[in-house]
């Protein structure tokens, strides 16, 4: 049970587009259309900001989106705004009743 | 209103036990499996158990296997995590989420500190 690899940090200028990966394997996010994205603002709860991929939870602006291609996950934040700045966690199913977390990435709006 | 309420943190000794509790209410408990996922200080998140929506299922990450039990009680709409043979790295703020690996963690509860300390 690895950890998912995601960069520490990202930044972006307000209105600007920002991507963060999420990079697993053939076993985990290669193999199955479970990968949800965590947004994460210091001293609060995770929120869930995208699942299955590609899909927004009611409530999570548009401007959030979700991708994958092979092993790599793909979080888009676009229309950057200040309150996006946050730490930003990916998962995924890795078999067997088993989940994996990203090590998470810190966004930082300049 | 979906409310997810932990309990049962506290400092315990290397070799110790402690019991989490997670009290659910807003849905219908027995239609999602629940999970557990904890939290270092300063650190990222880490996946640490599951248990499907009748109890019939459950997974657990190698870190904790053999020491840590998860279970769930429908009369009282409530998810648990019996933890053995504590150990220092065992330190951290554990979150109780509705759903699974497979479905999505959503929403999370704010969690009960556990601090293993001599």
């Amino acid at each position: 049970q690895s950890a998912l690899t995601q960069p520490p940090s990202a930044s972006g200028s307000p209105g600007q587009s920002v991507a963060i990966s999420c990079t697993g394997t053939s076993s985990d996010v290669g193999a199955y259309n479970y990968v949800s994205w965590y947004q994460q603002h210091p001293g609060k709860a995770p929120k869930l900001m995208i699942y299955e991929v590609t899909k927004r939870p009611s409530g999570v602006p548009d401007r959030f989106s979700g991708s994958k291609s092979g092993n790599t996950a793909s979080l888009t934040v676009s229309g950057l705004q200040a309150e996006d700045e946050a730490d930003y966690y990916c998962s995924s199913y890795a078999g067997s009743n088993m989940g994996v977390f990203g090590g998470g990435t810190k966004l930082t709006v300049l | 209103e979906v409310q997810l309420v932990e309990s049962g943190g506290g400092v315990v000794r290397p070799g110790g036990s402690l019991r989490l509790s997670c009290a659910a209410s807003g849905f219908t408990f027995d239609d999602y499996g629940m999970s557990w996922v904890r939290q270092a200080p300063g650190r990222g998140l880490e996946w640490v158990s599951t248990i499907n929506w009748n109890g019939g299922s459950t997974g657990y990450a190698d870190a904790v296997k053999g020491r840590f039990t998860i279970s769930r009680d429908s009369a009282k709409n409530s998810v648990y995590l019996q933890m053995n043979s504590l150990r220092a790295e065992d330190t951290a703020l554990y979150h109780c989420a509705r759903g699974t690996p497979y479905t999505r963690f959503d929403p999370w509860g704010q969690g009960a500190l556990v601090t293993v300390s001599s």
